[in-house]
């Protein structure tokens, strides 16, 4: 069975950084674009970052934000740096690309961002 | 702000017909495929169709997208309770190289 499973949220003060996890299985992980997409409380989803045969941030969190993966670990990164009380939202790992949409996702991990 | 627009809400009585449109511009929908996402509050979006008008496996057929120009639309045929749900549209961005969803449509089944 294809799944993505999360982890590494929680609650962290404005400015202060996370680094969050989706280990992938049941697949060719090294194969597979993968993007991270958010969705704050109350609100619509909010594609973050994608990596695939390059990288792609969304300017919310450019410059603050860093996707990466370990082939090896079958597992998928995003640093989150600077962070902001509007960058409080459930965080989703989804496997696939632009054109053929994310077809699997993660079951999310909530980043809370507050003093 | 989305780039991707779509009526905040659309109903129907079950057997009806519920189409919904996502309007966006030649940067997006213009010039990328167009995606289609139903989200049941409390899980993660669901793909409904990739590629304008294709459906994964498992997705019912009556579910339909269609794209012409800079707009796309959804349409679910034969309305059920479990339809009741949020769809959002959502393609590339040539202009500001990212993925954006559209605003979302809510859909009651009366």
């Amino acid at each position: 069975e294809v799944q993505l499973l999360e982890s590494g949220g929680g609650l962290v003060q404005p400015g202060g950084s996370l680094r969050l996890s989706c280990a992938g299985s049941g697949f060719t992980f090294s194969t597979n674009g993968m993007s991270w997409v958010r969705q704050a409380p109350g609100k619509g989803p909010e594609w973050v970052s994608g990596i695939g045969r390059d990288t792609h941030y969304a300017d919310s969190v450019k410059g603050r934000f860093t996707i990466s993966r370990d082939n090896s670990k079958n597992t998928l990164y995003l640093q989150m740096n600077s962070l902001r009380a509007e960058d409080t939202a459930i965080y989703y790992c989804a496997k696939g690309d632009r054109n053929s949409g994310w077809l699997i996702w993660g079951q999310g991990t909530l980043v809370t961002v507050s003093s | 702000q989305s780039v991707l627009t779509q009526p905040p809400s659309a109903s129907g009585t079950p057997g009806q017909r519920v189409s919904f449109s996502c309007s966006g511009s030649s940067s997006n929908i213009g010039s990328n495929y167009v995606c289609w996402y139903q989200q049941v509050p409390g899980t993660a979006p669901k793909l409904l169709i990739y590629m304008n008008n294709h459906r994964p496996s498992g997705v019912p057929d009556r579910f339909s997208g269609s794209r012409s120009g800079t707009s796309a639309s959804l349409a679910i045929s034969g309305l059920r309770s479990e339809d009741e749900a949020d769809y959002y549209c959502a393609a590339w961005d040539d202009s500001l190289s990212g993925y954006v969803f559209g605003t979302g449509t809510k859909v009651t089944v009366l």
